[in-house]
């Protein structure tokens, strides 16, 4: 069985940092590209980053682009997003996906989701 | 790429039809997009990719379809387990998008 374990989260200053983590099990870790996700409070879903298989290829939203970092380690199957300059809206969860395409490639959609960590900055 | 999905609630009982619909603001490459089912405290979990494959466990209640910028999502037969939020995501445009999410709720 997939799956997908969040932490990290917590509260936070606006302007702080933090870095969160996600541990994967019950799949080939090393050859799945990974995302992160996040969704505000009572709002909808935004992708925030990917970073492929062998860590190679990196993506941002614009939104965070220059203030996040993703990265992974596969030899402990986990995955991290260290987050600087944070600011209020920046507050959400944030989850964990497993891309949905076949190994060594990308889908850019999502087949396995974590339970996702909890990120409150406040002003 | 915006995605509108809209109404943002629909009421059916168990047993009827239930259409969602998620429309883009402009041709989605592939027709690639996805439909994730959520519930409250959970995390959202993929329904179809593609614009009409289910993922693996979905029930064959559920189906995809559309193509270019309209896309919708059936439930045949709504079960009392299918009440969720249901959000579609565009992934042929970079960045991928989702809609704002349909509630799907008992009538």
């Amino acid at each position: 069985e997939v799956q997908l374990v969040e932490s990290g989260g917590a509260v936070v200053q606006s302007g702080g940092s933090l870095r969160l983590s996600c541990a994967g099990s019950g799949f080939l870790f090393r050859d799945y590209t990974m995302h992160w996700v996040r969704q505000g409070p009572g709002m909808g879903l935004e992708w925030v980053a990917l970073i492929g298989w062998d860590g190679n290829n990196r993506q941002y939203a614009e939104s965070v682009k220059g203030r996040v970092t993703i990265s992974r380690d596969n030899a402990r199957n986990s995955l991290f997003l260290q987050m600087y300059s944070l600011r209020p809206e920046d507050t959400a969860v944030y989850f964990c996906a497993k891309d949905g395409a076949y190994v060594n490639s990308y889908g850019y959609y999502f087949d396995q989701w974590g339970q996702g960590t909890r990120v409150t900055v406040a002003s | 790429v915006v995605l509108t999905q809209s109404p943002g609630t629909l009421s059916f009982s168990p047993g009827e039809r239930a259409t969602l619909s998620c429309r883009a603001s402009q041709t989605v490459t592939s027709n690639y997009v996805a439909w994730y089912q959520q519930k409250p405290g959970q995390a959202p979990r993929l329904v179809i990719y593609h614009a009409s494959s289910r993922a693996t466990g979905i029930p064959d209640r559920f189906s995809g379809s559309g193509s270019g910028t309209d896309f919708t999502l059936a439930i045949n037969r709504v079960e009392t387990e299918d009440f969720a939020v249901y959000y579609c995501q565009q992934y042929g445009n970079s960045p991928s998008t989702f809609g704002g999410g349909t509630k799907l709720e008992i009538k």
